[in-house]
């Protein structure tokens, strides 16, 4: 089945690290994203991992990847006030014939940084 | 900016009508995939068009339908509105078709009266 589930909330203290995590359950996703919603906007692409990689850093973000357990994390640095959004992951399911051009997400997890 | 536009960016309708958003692509990118969004919940996806033709659909109703155009813009439509048709609708370009990274527009805000 595709199914993607993330908690729903976390609150942090300016300048601490906040880490979100995710677990998907289709293992023939190849790669896993996650994207970040201001309210009001569309979703902006923040970062993505190959589904052969374990880690991926970007600047602040850092991407955790657990295939055996389909466990996906961001972890983001220094979390500013400006960081404060909701953030969805998500993954891209093949079907027999190879993918199939959607992603499916989670319902997102609202970032609160408290200054 | 990703360079996708979407209009209109809110509409209201009622019950029963019909309705027609627009998406323009990044340029160079030759795929639109369409998504809905519910309050407070992730985007579902609704179809994806790759060079004019539709290349996946999820689990939504015939009377959602899209078309692309040789410039890869694409419209979604909708038709007998539900109130339950009430989201925001957001597309993405891509250049492949498939699950190539994906970059969103700004949204339609679509209110079902």
């Amino acid at each position: 089945g595709e199914d993607v589930e993330q908690s729903l909330f976390l609150s942090v203290r300016e300048g601490d690290s906040s880490v979100i995590n995710c677990t998907y359950t289709d293992s023939s996703s190849t790669y896993l994203y996650w994207y970040k919603q201001e309210p009001g906007a569309g979703l902006q692409l923040l970062t993505y991992i190959f589904s052969n990689m374990d880690m991926k850093q970007d600047q602040r973000l850092t991407v955790l990847l657990n295939k055996k357990d389909k466990h996906l994390s961001l972890r983001i640095a220094d979390t500013q006030t400006g960081d404060s959004a909701i953030y969805f992951c998500a993954e891209s399911p093949l079907d027999g014939s190879g993918n199939t051009g959607k992603l499916i997400f989670g319902q997102g997890t609202t970032l609160q940084v408290k200054p | 900016e990703t360079g996708v536009t979407q209009s209109p960016t809110h509409l209201i309708k009622t019950r029963g009508q019909q309705v027609t958003l627009r998406c323009s692509s990044q340029s160079g990118h030759n795929t639109v995939s369409w998504y809905q969004q519910a309050l407070g919940q992730g985007p579902q996806f609704i179809f994806q068009y790759y060079r004019e033709e539709e290349n996946g659909r999820g689990n939504f109703p015939p009377r959602f339908s899209g078309l692309q155009f040789p410039n890869y813009s694409s419209e979604l439509n909708v038709n007998a509105l539900e109130l339950d048709d009430s989201a925001l609708y957001l597309c993405a370009s891509s250049l492949g078709g498939g699950a190539e990274t994906q970059y969103f527009g700004p949204g339609t805000r679509l209110l079902v009266l």
